[in-house]
């Protein structure tokens, strides 16, 4: 049972547009959701995260957005970079789970000069 | 954010033997936990490593298969235990410092078993 699905496997975007990497969820008990980046051969970094109460989280070039009714959420990069590209991964927590994180399976992003 | 470190980075071993992973934090932290990161697949929660008690094992996850220990705040093993080919994965230690759901991972250990 994926509880927490990243459906594109992979996005291609060109240096300075937008990338937009989706995710979708099945518990509704979820109450905080994070996104981290992975480069080969190293750990998980976090990046941002927003807790359920809110619908946007914004840091630097990074916003999340979080649609609670269609249990969705987005990562939006603007201006993507080279830099950027790297494997993406969203992941879901409850409240009363000790911590536990549910992750995706990943969006590579591949960002063009 | 905290430092984290995971020895070894890497390691190639034979069906049946053992492997013990280390992980060390540049500072005290609340929470450990350990992931798995099987080839082609997301990561998975193995346990959360409880100091000074046993481990909490996630569903699909046993002791006896992968023993953890948590003498401090800053340190924790974890064994692979009489391994197999479809052992062979990333190995991630977290930690996360207070009660907040921000995880921090270590750089892995990425263990292959023939």
């Amino acid at each position: 049972d994926q509880q927490v699905k990243q459906n594109s496997p992979s996005l291609s975007v060109q240096e300075g547009r937008i990338s937009i990497l989706n995710c979708d969820y099945t518990n509704s008990m979820f109450d905080y959701f994070l996104w981290y980046k992975k480069y080969p051969a190293e750990g998980p970094t976090f990046l941002i995260s927003i807790s359920s109460i809110k619908d946007k989280n914004e840091d630097g070039r990074f916003t999340v957005f979080l649609n609670k009714s269609a249990k969705h959420l987005s990562l939006h990069i603007v201006p993507s970079q080279p830099g950027d590209s790297a494997v993406y991964f969203c992941a879901a927590s409850k409240y009363n789970q000790g911590g536990k994180l549910i992750f995706g399976q990943g969006t590579e992003l591949s960002v063009k000069p | 954010s905290a430092v984290i470190s995971q020895k070894p980075s890497r390691d190639i071993c034979q069906r049946g033997t053992s492997l013990t992973i280390q992980c060390q934090v540049d500072s005290q932290v609340t929470m450990m936990f350990w992931y798995r990161q099987q080839p082609g697949q997301s990561l998975t929660l193995i346990a959360t490593a409880n100091q000074g008690s046993e481990a909490t094992y996630e569903s699909g996850f046993v002791i006896d298969k992968f023993p953890i220990s948590r003498p401090n705040l800053t340190f924790s093993t974890l064994t692979v235990s009489n391994m197999s080919p479809e052992d062979s994965s990333i190995y991630l230690c977290s930690v996360s410092r207070d009660s907040t759901y921000e995880q921090y991972f270590g750089p892995g250990t990425r263990l292959t078993v023939t």
